[in-house]
């Protein structure tokens, strides 16, 4: 079945650090994919999307570019702030399926 | 302002009893879900519903039940048959399938329930 793996968190960074999150996935399809955002005690917000390959979601400096060579989504920023801190998720879907979310990506920043 | 709208933010359920999470949403979509999330493991699909009095169950549907009986509502009930009930449940909605792929994969979220065993 469909799937999405993220790296392992928490991530710590200082202020102005270079952020990568890494996602991969496996899709049966040809999958549109996602980053949410999930702030403490919130609910998700989408932040980027991208609906096939080569195409490069991007929201608030967050980049990230549908890699189907490598079935990878990875999310970076070129320069973080305190108010990134919160939990990203990388997902999928294709066609009528449903979502499947990846486990969450914890990040801190410290200034 | 539209949006999703959960209530209570947090519960307390006493053993044996059922209780209802509510989600109400007017952004006239006609796809709603439930999803329930536990520390390292993301969400997980509950139940979800693509348009009024018709849901379908979603990975962990044992232990709760659902009702669409309006297009804007999508109450949860916890029932005394979950026994492990305590985690964070979020709401969400999105455009119905027959507008296209792309509009049902984009989920807009409630802020979420908290609930948890006394």
């Amino acid at each position: 079945g469909d799937s999405v793996t993220q790296m392992e968190g928490p991530v710590t960074l200082s202020e102005e650090a270079f952020l990568t999150i890494n996602c991969t996935y496996t899709a049966t399809g040809y999958p549109s994919l996602f980053w949410y955002v999930q702030y403490p005690g919130e609910g998700l917000q989408l932040l980027l999307k991208a609906t096939k390959a080569d195409d490069k979601g991007s929201n608030k400096g967050f980049e990230a570019t549908y890699r189907k060579e490598t079935t990878s989504f990875h999310l970076e920023k070129g320069s973080v702030q305190v108010s990134d801190s919160a939990v990203y998720f990388c997902a999928l879907t294709w066609g009528y399926q449903k979502v499947t979310f990846g486990t969450g990506t914890k990040l801190q920043v410290i200034p | 302002d539209g949006g999703i709208t959960q209530s209570p933010k947090y519960l307390f359920r006493k053993e044996g009893q059922n209780v209802t999470l509510s989600c109400e949403q007017n952004l006239n979509h006609d796809a709603m879900y439930w999803y329930r999330q536990d520390p390292g493991q993301g969400l997980r699909l509950i139940y979800y519903s693509q348009i009024v009095n018709d849901f379908q169950k979603g990975d962990i549907a044992e232990g709760y039940s659902v009702s669409r009986e309006k297009k804007e509502s999508f109450p949860l009930t916890v029932t005394s048959a979950q026994k492990n009930p305590t985690a964070f449940y979020l709401c969400a909605s999105s455009l119905g399938t027959w507008e296209g792929p792309m509009a049902k994969n984009i989920q807009y979220f409630g802020a979420g329930t908290r609930l948890s065993v006394l």
